[in-house]
């Protein structure tokens, strides 16, 4: 079993509608929990942590996590064109670790 | 500020040869860590330094590898000697403090990556 998996996508909505991404993980201990945006060829950049379960909102970004399901999402309302990216899931294994564990990404494209 | 630079942008050299990689973190970041993603796999951890002292190099692939941070500031990652599967790309991230606070307070960040590629 994968440690972090994502739909690799392409996921593909329209301009103004809310993107839905969507990630398990399989470390129950997993600690800390991140979303970040990579655009082609540049460094991934973070977006979203959450730490507790239940919703963090951050503008246009909702977090969500459910530790009882080792399940974290990202929704993005009303999506921009330049919100298209590849959107990475990260977790942190249990113990305090320093290291990222890493989806291998969904690819976001919102069509104008 | 400036952000986490890495040097080359990209880098193709044959195999068996030797490849140095170049990270320069955010000042004044005591953390820095080494990242890789192999073509369709995930990016994946491969050490973490706090000033020059290794603290975590689990990912480390094999003893082809080595990472140094002398001095605590700029970090390079050498491969001698390089083999196919070693292309990818490569980055490096800084941070301040731990990340891994539960605060957000102390943000991860990433450079661009060196893309190396070994024919």
């Amino acid at each position: 079993q994968k440690e972090v998996e994502q739909n690799s996508g392409p996921l593909s909505v329209p301009e103004g509608a809310i993107a839905s991404l969507n990630c398990t993980y399989s470390d129950r201990g997993s600690q800390s929990f991140f979303w970040y945006r990579q655009y082609s060829g540049k460094s991934p950049e973070l977006i979203m942590s959450i730490y507790s379960n239940g919703d963090k909102e951050d503008g246009r970004f909702t977090a969500q996590l459910n530790k009882a399901s080792q399940y974290v999402s990202l929704l993005i309302r009303d999506s921009q064109p330049s919100d298209s990216a590849t959107y990475l899931c990260a977790v942190t294994p249990q113990g305090g670790s320093e290291k990222l564990v890493f989806g291998k990404g969904t690819k976001l494209t919102v069509n104008p | 500020e400036a952000g986490v630079t890495q040097f080359p942008s990209h880098s193709v050299i044959e195999k068996g040869q030797t490849v140095t990689l170049r990270c320069d973190p955010i000042s004044g970041h005591d953390n820095l860590y080494w990242y890789r993603r192999v073509m369709g796999k995930e990016i994946k951890f491969l050490l973490h330094f706090v000033k020059e002292s290794k603290q975590d190099e689990s990912g480390m692939p094999n003893n082809r590898f080595l990472a140094e941070r002398t001095g605590g500031t700029y970090s390079t990652l050498k491969v001698q000697p390089a083999e196919l599967e070693d292309s990818g790309v490569y980055f490096c991230a800084s941070s301040q403090r731990s990340f891994n606070t539960g605060t957000g307070h102390s943000p991860l960040h990433f450079g661009n990556g060196t893309r190396l590629t070994v024919t």
